[in-house]
Parts: structure tokens; sequence; C-alpha cells
């Protein structure tokens, strides 16, 4: 089983429309990020959360909030979604321990809007 | 502030050797390399500390030049297998917070 899973993996939404898209994760990491990513622009970070209560804006959080149910579960949500967040979407974790760490990414949601 | 990678593209025959840029206009305490098949989610290559250390595995290698705010990713003798999308992630401050390049596509034909 993958340790970093996301859902749903494809989206079609309509302008307006609230959605939220869910990570889950098995690696008991406490720190997860969700990035989204577009052609030419890279990964740019939405929001991060180092522990349950510890919530943080990235660079391009305008539009967008997220939710930590639970150590392993980190969901992003569009409030009222827009053409313009049509992007693939990607969770990642990470583990505080030490200061080489890398960041493991789930398999990424593909967003359309109409 | 976003690392600037160069080239934004690079096309190689198998064997060839190829290297790829990341540069900060800030200090940095770490510098991340990913690779990315199209697809697919990112995966992470190695990590360099500040300290000017240089690491590899295999035929890919990095070097970090902590006062120019550059590192320099490696691939020699390259392989079908390297081809993808290559992203270099600077962390400023080591609170384990990434900021990314806009990646660098490399294509290895045979």
């Amino acid at each position: 089983d993958a340790d970093v899973t996301q859902t749903p993996r494809n989206r079609i939404t309509k302008t307006g429309k609230r959605i939220m898209l869910e990570c889950s994760q098995t690696k008991g990491h406490d720190r997860m990020y969700w990035y989204r990513q577009d052609p030419g622009l890279g990964l740019r970070l939405i929001y991060y959360s180092f522990d349950v209560k510890d919530i943080n804006k990235g660079e391009i959080s305008d539009g967008y909030s997220v939710s930590r149910q639970a150590q392993a579960k980190f969901s992003l949500s569009l409030e009222s979604a827009i053409p313009n967040q049509t992007a693939l979407y990607f969770c990642a974790t990470s583990d505080p321990q030490g200061e080489a760490y890398e960041q493991y990414f789930g398999p990424g949601t593909r967003l359309t809007v109409t | 502030q976003q690392p600037v990678q160069s080239p934004q593209a690079v096309i190689l025959r198998e064997g060839e050797d190829a290297v790829i840029n990341c540069s900060s206009s800030k200090a940095l305490y770490s510098v991340h390399w990913y690779r990315q098949k199209h697809g697919e989610a990112p995966i992470f290559l190695m990590i360099l500390l500040k300290g000017g250390e240089q690491k590899g595995h295999d035929k890919i290698s990095a070097s970090f030049n902590e006062k120019k705010q550059q590192s320099s990713l490696y691939l020699t003798a390259s392989q079908l297998s390297y081809s993808g999308t290559y992203f270099c992630g600077t962390d400023l401050q080591g609170a384990q917070k990434l900021v990314f390049g806009q990646g660098t596509r490399l294509t290895i034909n045979p």
C-alpha cells in the first residue's frame, strides 16, 4: 500500500463550487504539506502543518483553506473554485528528525475547474 | 523567492553528461533535489546541507556552494531512466519548508 494517498485522483468541477481534496499518510510523520504544480512554474507551497495544532500559510494560500483532522490526515479545500485553480495538486509529508529530511509525495490530484 | 534553474530543458543522447544548476538570491540552509517522471510524483534524490559538501550516488551527484548560493546536479553517462523533470528545492532556515525552482526537463534519447 502507498504511504501517502490522495483522493480523488482526478476531479472536474464548475466555477463557484466548493471542493475538498484529501490526503492520508501511514508514515507516521508529523509534517504535511500541500503544493500545486503548474507547467513551467514548478511546485508552489499552499499550506503546511507541523503538527495537528500548527497550520501555516505558504506562498499561495489565497482561495484555499486546510484542515488537519489527525496526524495522518490533511485536507485542502477550495471554498469557491475558479478556473485558474486548475492544476495538479500534491500532498507531501516529512519527518522532523534530523537535518537531512526528505519529503514524500502523494500521487497527486488533477483538478479541472470549468 | 523562487530559485532559478538552468537550463530549462536539455536533450541528450544516452551516455552523455548533464549539469543542472540552481541559483538563489538568498542565503541557503540546504538544497534538495527531486526528479519527477511524467504523470508521477516527485521523488527525492539528495539533500545538501550548508558547508559546501558534495554528494552522490550511482552516477548522479551534486555540489553546493554556500557562498554563491548555488547548487549543481551532475548526471554522468546518462541512462534512459534519467529522463524527467528535475527540481531543486531550497530551505532558507532549516525549517523544513521548501521553495522549489521551476524545473529542468531532461530528455535522454537512445
